[in-house]
């Protein structure tokens, strides 16, 4: 069964706006991981939050990590054409089982 | 090498047929996942492997499936006897250890016809 679950499914926005893209999981965690999808192929990491965190800055990207609701939120700011892509929340475990488990991803349109 | 490879490309069987798919890691990595990934769908974990431990094989479909990892470095995924449903995209990743950031390969496309 899959660990994280982002929402919304579909997202799309003008160029210029802010995406705002949510994960919730179901176990306690290690750390939770963002990825970007183009064109259905290789997944490119964006950012990496660890459990004793709670939020962290990359460029225009803003995760935030609330262990107590088990949620985590990507912000892009200023978006861009060129964010129009698929992003996956991956979750990695403290407890059995230590892989990688990726949700079914938000797919986000950015419109020009 | 540079990155994560995996080969081929793309790969068009009958159904029916054996198929490998090849994954060469990054250097030193010592986890290497395999996912499958259906079109516009998310992430289907199939297998781990973690430095010397026995493979984590719970995410491996039917026992078509299996998957084998040389020496710590090179992964073969082997799929007898195919079908058409296991049409997909199969992608290669692996990281320094366990649950760090994953290099992802850029995908076997597998058509079965």
């Amino acid at each position: 069964s899959q660990q994280g679950e982002e929402d919304p499914q579909a997202l799309s926005i003008q160029e210029g706006e802010n995406a705002t893209m949510n994960c919730s999981y179901k176990t306690s965690i290690n750390n939770l991981q963002w990825y970007r999808q183009n064109s259905g192929r290789g997944l490119v990491h964006l950012i990496l939050i660890r459990s004793n965190e709670r939020e962290k800055h990359s460029g225009r990207l803003r995760v935030t990590l609330d262990t107590s609701k088990k949620s985590s939120s990507l912000l892009i700011t200023a978006s861009r054409a060129a964010d129009t892509a698929s992003y996956f929340c991956a979750t990695g475990s403290i407890q059995g089982a230590q892989k990688l488990v990726f949700g079914q991803g938000t797919r986000l349109t950015i419109n020009p | 090498g540079a990155g994560v490879s995996q080969s081929p490309s793309n790969k068009v069987t009958e159904k029916g047929k054996d198929v490998e798919l090849r994954c060469d890691p990054i250097s030193g990595h010592t986890a290497l996942y395999w996912y499958r990934q259906s079109l516009g769908q998310g992430l289907e974990f199939l297998i781990y492997f973690q430095g010397n431990s026995a493979p984590d094989k719970s995410g491996l479909p039917s026992d078509r499936f299996s998957a084998e990892r040389t020496g710590g470095s090179v992964s073969t995924l082997t799929i007898q006897r195919t079908q058409q449903e296991d049409s997909a995209v199969y992608l290669c990743a692996s990281s320094l250890i366990v649950t760090s950031e994953a290099f992802f390969g850029q995908g076997t496309r597998l058509t079965v016809v």
